[in-house]
């Protein structure tokens, strides 16, 4: 099955600092999504970005379908950004779906 | 618009008990799919639903079995609880289009499980 890697595993960065975290896949995909778990354990969808370009706020992502992965940026972090950033993956477009989760990176902001 | 609505919360169980979770999609959402989440494995899929039908499956033993009702709504089932299946179990729905590309997800808060 497809393979999703995350880079860094784990980052900790200063408040104001702005970051970029990678998510390689090993195989062509038709869905692409970012997220962000809180520490409560909920997964908030940043983008749904199988390929291009999308910006909101301080969030911005770029997937290189051909390439095979995507950049998720974040620009003057806050502390509140602080968790885990999950990419997933899938290809079963319109047939349902099946996530293929990264291992995440986990975020800290420090004060 | 309500968000995806998974109850209970928390719970906890003992080895060779069943659990039952409930999730409440996004209304006009009619795929609804099941995640299970634990330190060791990460995020793994376990099944998705749409219009009362299992549409994908993934790779876990027959203990674990959902079901989708008329109204979307649905719930998975978990027998002869063992330890390693202390999870988070995490629901999400979204709507269904046609076309190449899939659609946006969304997850609910997920049910904290814990096997003793």
């Amino acid at each position: 099955g497809i393979q999703v890697e995350q880079s860094p595993p784990d980052l900790i960065l200063q408040e104001g600092a702005n970051s970029t975290l990678r998510c390689n896949f090993s195989d062509s995909v038709n869905n692409l999504q970012w997220f962000h778990q809180n520490p409560w354990g909920q997964l908030i969808n940043l983008f749904y970005i199988p390929s291009g370009t999308k910006q909101n706020g301080r969030l911005s992502a770029t997937t290189v379908a051909t390439e095979r992965y995507s950049l998720l940026y974040i620009s003057s972090s806050q502390t509140t950004d602080s968790g885990v950033y999950f990419c997933a993956v899938d290809r079963r477009g319109n047939y349902g779906q099946n996530f293929v989760f990264g291992p995440g990176t986990r975020l800290s902001v420090l004060p | 618009k309500a968000g995806v609505t998974q109850t209970p919360r928390y719970l906890i169980k003992t080895r060779g008990q069943q659990v039952t979770l409930s999730c409440s999609p996004i209304s006009g959402h009619r795929s609804v799919s099941w995640y299970q989440q634990t330190p060791g494995q990460g995020l793994q899929f376990l099944f998705e639903y749409f219009s009362e039908t299992q549409r994908n499956k993934g790779n876990f033993p027959g203990r674990f079995s959902g079901r989708q009702f008329s109204n979307s709504r649905s719930e998975m089932n978990v027998s002869t609880l063992e330890l390693g299946d202390s999870a988070l179990y995490l629901c999400a729905s979204s709507p269904h289009s046609p076309g190449p590309i899939g659609n946006t997800i969304y997850f609910g808060e997920g049910s904290w499980l814990t096997v003793v």
